[in-house]
């Protein structure tokens, strides 16, 4: 297995709604991250996780909620977001941190905040 | 700052023909660049990574050059194809923390449109 899967492809949440996003990989990755993406622009580091722990959170507002269950597992937890949070969320894993060997990206969710 | 410019913005080819994308950037201290190719609403996937001592890397129809005294690379695509529209980003990774993470640095993206 040499994916990342996100779930869901596509997610509509109101501004009041608590959703999650999950990622998932099973090559043995040791570091997971979070990513926004607008359209046209480049992605955005959201979070890192290395060897499950947060070790970057980029100043993230605090509606965005990073959880690592284990070494598998990223979840993102959303709650009242606004509507300028409609994006592409997209999750990568790398072997490790440092030499981010085996960088993969995950197909995204997309994301609307209505 | 650390800044990774590419170029052009965007490109329109026949199908066939030849293209070269530029990537210049001004990160330091530099681990490697990698070259993605994102379809839209989908994630980035890679085609090439390279480090400080390879010049060149080639994947399939798609070769990376590098020149880390001019930091500047450059992704040729051969024999271009309608699959191949998409955007490429250029990606330079930062060492940061000694060494201990690497960050990701990524360009703008050049977006390629293969016409029949």
């Amino acid at each position: 297995d040499t994916e990342v899967t996100q779930t869901p492809k596509h997610l509509v949440m109101g501004m009041t709604n608590k959703k999650s996003l999950k990622c998932e990989q099973h090559m043995g990755h040791r570091a997971m991250y979070w990513y926004k993406q607008k359209a046209k622009k480049p992605p955005e580091l959201m979070f890192v996780y290395s060897y499950e722990k947060l070790s970057i959170n980029e100043s993230v507002p605090s509606r965005f909620s990073p959880e690592c269950p284990n070494s598998s597992l990223l979840n993102l937890h959303l709650h009242a977001l606004q509507p300028e949070d409609s994006a592409l969320y997209l999750c990568a894993s790398s072997q490790d941190p440092g030499q981010m060997l085996g960088y993969t990206f995950g197909s995204g969710t997309r994301l609307t905040v209505v | 700052k650390n800044q990774v410019e590419q170029s052009p913005q965007s490109l329109i080819i026949l199908e066939g023909k030849n293209c070269t994308l530029q990537c210049n950037y001004t990160v330091s201290p530099f681990s490697n660049l990698r070259w993605y190719k994102q379809d839209t609403g989908r994630g980035p996937v890679s085609l090439t990574i390279m480090t400080f001592s390879e010049n060149t890397k080639s994947n399939g129809r798609y070769t990376a050059t590098l020149d880390a005294d001019t930091k500047q690379s450059s992704l040729h695509i051969t024999a271009s194809q309608l699959s191949d529209s998409a955007s490429y980003i250029c990606v330079v990774s930062l060492s940061i923390y000694g060494g201990a993470t690497n960050k990701l640095i990524f360009g703008t993206g050049t977006l390629l449109a293969v016409q029949p």
